[in-house]
């Protein structure tokens, strides 16, 4: 059993649709992350949170610490949205990964 | 199912020594990304590598190399070590480097320089 699940592992949507991906953890968390990489790309940290809600933009990420889950929101999606999303927990040295939900928005 | 395997997990070194931290990948995985995450920060990333080539940099300091092997290992070496390097390192692989691949973290090495 991994100790990060993410859903959906793949999603197209099309411009303008409001997109939720969801993260669920087992273990105990200092922090998790919202990571994204584009093709080809680095990742980049979208969100830190060890509790309630940030915005950044068209970006929303939520946790909610009792039930163990994330979720990441994108309002208005565009096609420079496509990439993939990661969320990654910390628990003392270590990093536990979703897999990864790979974001195409269609023109 | 193997995972990404990185070494040491643990490393405590002193200040102007060297560090050389492995990542091995999944097999068949062709691509490897580094990143550190310092205490309290977000991670950066600092290099990948396809196909035993760099293919992209992100904010690797000038005193930090790395390359990829032919068996797609690869090894970041880093130099004249500082109190900022202290940090979580860890690597990624991936086949191929488009997002329609997905992508296995290890767990990554703590380096601390005292």
């Amino acid at each position: 059993k991994n100790e990060v699940e993410q859903s959906p592992q793949n999603l197209t949507a099309q411009e303008g649709e409001f997109i939720t991906i969801n993260c669920s953890y087992s273990v105990g968390i200092s922090a998790l992350h919202w990571l994204q990489q584009h093709p080809g790309g680095g990742i980049v940290s979208l969100f830190m949170l060890s509790s309630g809600k940030k915005k950044h933009g068209r970006l929303i990420a939520t946790i909610n610490i009792q039930e163990k889950h994330s979720s990441l929101h994108i309002t208005a999606s565009h096609p420079r949205d496509s990439a993939v999303y990661i969320c990654a927990v910390l628990t003392g040295n270590q990093f536990y990964f979703g897999t990864g939900t790979s974001l195409t928005v269609i023109p | 199912a193997a995972g990404v395997i990185q070494s040491p997990r643990h490393l405590i070194k002193e200040k102007r020594e060297t560090a050389t931290l492995k990542c091995y990948p999944i097999p068949r995985h062709d691509t490897v990304y580094w990143y550190q995450q310092g205490p309290g920060q977000d991670p950066q990333f600092l290099i990948s590598f396809y196909e035993k080539m760099q293919s992209d940099k992100g904010s690797i300091p000038d005193r930090f190399s790395a390359q990829q092997f032919s068996d797609y290992h690869s090894e970041l070496n880093m130099s004249s070590l500082e109190l900022g390097d202290s940090a979580l390192y860890f690597c990624a692989s991936s086949l191929g480097t488009g997002t329609a691949y997905g992508y296995t973290f290890g767990s990554g090495t703590r380096l601390t320089v005292v």
